[in-house]
């Protein structure tokens, strides 16, 4: 069993639609969650992170915990063409690696 | 302030060549990490160096697979004897001193490595 799981989609939404992305993992210790956002042919850059349960708001952008079903996700809200990307969430335990899921990759279309 | 620099960003080889590829990484970041992506798969993690030192190598490759972040100069990921299944995107990373195993990696642009 892969340590943290994604739909690849790819997902495609109109401009404006909420997004909704999501990952589940397997290690009960990880505390730490991320989310990188990755353009084709560029680096991963880190979107947000949060620890351990609940919620963190970042303007449009929602990433949620949900520790007791190991449930991550991250909403886009007001959807732009500019937010096609692939998104890989990723666990970050105290000791490990950061561990990546396969990414989502999304398209927003005008 | 410069980010991750890595070269070359495109690389061929014929299998049995070596691949060398170098990251230098952020202005006073003292750890560097590698990282491997196949087509249409997630980052999966090689090694994690400081200065001299190799922290984790856990996720290399026991066989053709090196690397090393020398006192002066950038790190080198070596690939020796190349097969086809090492096409890739490699990615570097960095942190800063003093963040120990958590926070936020930078990372370069990536070394992509086809074998012909």
């Amino acid at each position: 069993q892969k340590e943290v799981e994604q739909d690849p989609g790819p997902l495609s939404v109109p401009e404006g639609a909420i997004v909704s992305l999501n990952c589940t993992y397997s290690n009960s210790a990880f505390q730490y969650f991320m989310w990188y956002r990755q353009y084709s042919r560029k680096g991963p850059e880190l979107l947000m992170y949060t620890y351990s349960s609940g919620n963190k708001e970042d303007g449009r952008f929602t990433a949620q915990v949900d520790k007791s079903s190991k449930y991550i996700s991250l909403f886009i809200r007001d959807s732009q063409p500019s937010d096609s990307a692939t998104y890989l969430c990723a666990t970050y335990n105290a000791g490990n690696m950061l561990t990546f899921g396969g990414g989502t990759r999304l398209m927003v279309k005008p | 302030n410069a980010g991750v620099m890595q070269n070359p960003r495109h690389l061929v080889r014929r299998r049995g060549q070596e691949a060398r590829l170098r990251c230098s990484p952020m202005k006073g970041h003292s750890h560097v990490y590698w990282y491997r992506q196949l087509p249409e798969e997630g980052l999966k993690f090689m090694v994690y160096l400081q200065k001299e030192n190799i922290i984790d190598e856990s996720g290399m490759p026991k066989e053709r697979f090196s690397a090393e972040f020398p006192k002066e100069g950038p790190s080198i990921l070596r690939i020796q004897q190349v097969v086809r299944g090492d096409s890739a995107a490699y990615f570097c990373a960095s942190s800063p001193p003093g963040q120990g195993a958590v926070g936020e990696l930078f990372f370069g642009e990536g070394s992509r490595l086809t074998v012909l």
